[in-house]
This record gives structure tokens, sequence and C-alpha cells, in this order.
């Protein structure tokens, strides 16, 4: 498929769990991405790491906690969600963040349903 | 304003119409341009390229009017799986070419 991995691929969690999302990519890519898209709204960037640093904060709740240890692998940890956070997240990676012309390959995604 | 704006859909139409979707985005500073497709629960995947000189690919052809911030998507002899959710994507400026700004898409179904 794509290259890119993610998993859980579904999550039911309460308001005061404690997860995580995990991706990793096996493509050599060295910029990797988080959105979100939420029903009947368009995606959403949420964090970019590249080369390790993260590069991008899209105003996005502390609720909300990335994590790039490597190149290969991205993380997305999650405390006291909110019903409204429930979507679906998108995990992509690119050779680079600065050239807009790469192609960005998505994961499948995580569905996550926060009751 | 939104900074990426779709026609709004469903676009329904029979196997082997032409159909052509349209986008307007805000930013003058984008530096490059897409189209994503979406099949329903699966993840957006590129489809093409737009090029200010117009580009085309099998029975898609994509164009790019800078001067008017426009992009348009013709798919000619639609197949049934064709069917999907287009996606309108531009980037952002010289230093930012990764962040991709999505429209809120275009869903299109063929049908027999």
């Amino acid at each position: 498929e794509t290259g890119v991995t993610q998993t859980p691929r579904h999550l039911v969690m309460g308001m005061t769990n404690k997860k995580s999302l995990k991706c990793e990519q096996h493509l050599g890519h060295n910029a990797m991405y988080w959105y979100k898209q939420s029903a009947k709204k368009p995606l959403e960037l949420m964090f970019v790491y590249n080369f390790k640093e993260q590069t991008e904060n899209n105003s996005v709740p502390s609720r909300f906690s990335p994590e790039c240890p490597n190149s290969s692998h991205l993380f997305l940890h999650l405390h006291t969600l909110q019903p409204e956070d429930s979507a679906l997240y998108l995990c992509a990676s690119s050779q680079d963040f600065l050239q807009g012309s790469d192609t960005q390959y998505f994961g499948p995604g995580t569905r996550l349903t926060v009751l | 304003r939104k900074e990426v704006e779709q026609d709004p859909g469903p676009f329904n139409v029979p196997e082997g119409a032409t159909v052509a979707f349209n986008c307007t985005y805000s930013n003058s500073a984008s530096q490059s341009f897409f189209w994503y497709r979406q099949d329903c629960r699966k993840e957006p995947k590129l489809l093409m390229s737009v090029y200010s000189s117009g580009n085309e690919d099998g029975r898609f052809t994509a164009q790019l009017n800078r001067a008017s911030q426009y992009i348009s998507l013709l798919i000619r002899d639609s197949k049934l799986s064709d069917s999907a959710t287009y996606l309108c994507v531009v980037t952002g400026r010289y230093n930012q070419g990764g962040k991709l700004i999505f429209g809120q898409g275009t869903e299109l179904s063929v049908k027999p």
C-alpha cells in the first residue's frame, strides 16, 4: 500500500483516559504530519515534524501531545479529550516539509471516538 | 472566507459523462496545487499535481489560473470507479511548502 501504517485503526476512549496513536512510515521520508478530519469539515493540519524537529503546531490544544523519536515514527499522545475531538486522525509523510511539490503519503487513519 | 473553497456536492452523473470540479483559494502566496482523491472511509491519495500550463493524465485534466486563484479538474468518460470525494489542495508560502490546505471536498457518484 502507501508505506505509512497507523495503529490502532479504531479507538474508543473516555474523557479521563490517556491513549497514544502510533504512525510508522517505511518510505525513508524526513517529514511527518498529523491531520484531523472531522465529519463535514476539511482536513486540518495539526503538527509537522521535519527531520525530527517540530516545525508546525497549528494552534492545537495541549490535550494533544506529539512525539517524534526518529524520522520513521510519530506518536500522538491523548489525554482528557472532549467528545468534539472524535474524528479520523491521519498521519502522513513526505520527503521534506520545505518542498511543497513533494507528495504527501497518508496512512489509513485512526478513527477515534471520545465518550 | 475559506482558504480553499470547492463546489458543493454531491455530483451524480451517469457513466461516460464529463464532469468538472472548480476550486478557488485565497492565499496568493501558495506555491503548489494538487487534487487528491478520498474514497469512502479511506485515506486521501494524490490524484495529480496542477501546473500553470495545465496538465493531463489520461481522462483527467487539471488547470490552474494563478491570476484568478482558481483550479479546476475535468474528468472525461466517467467510470463507476471514479466515485469518490475529490479534494482541492494548496500549499503554504515558499518556506511552508509542506503545509497542505485542503478544501472541504466535492463528492462524485457515477451511476451505471
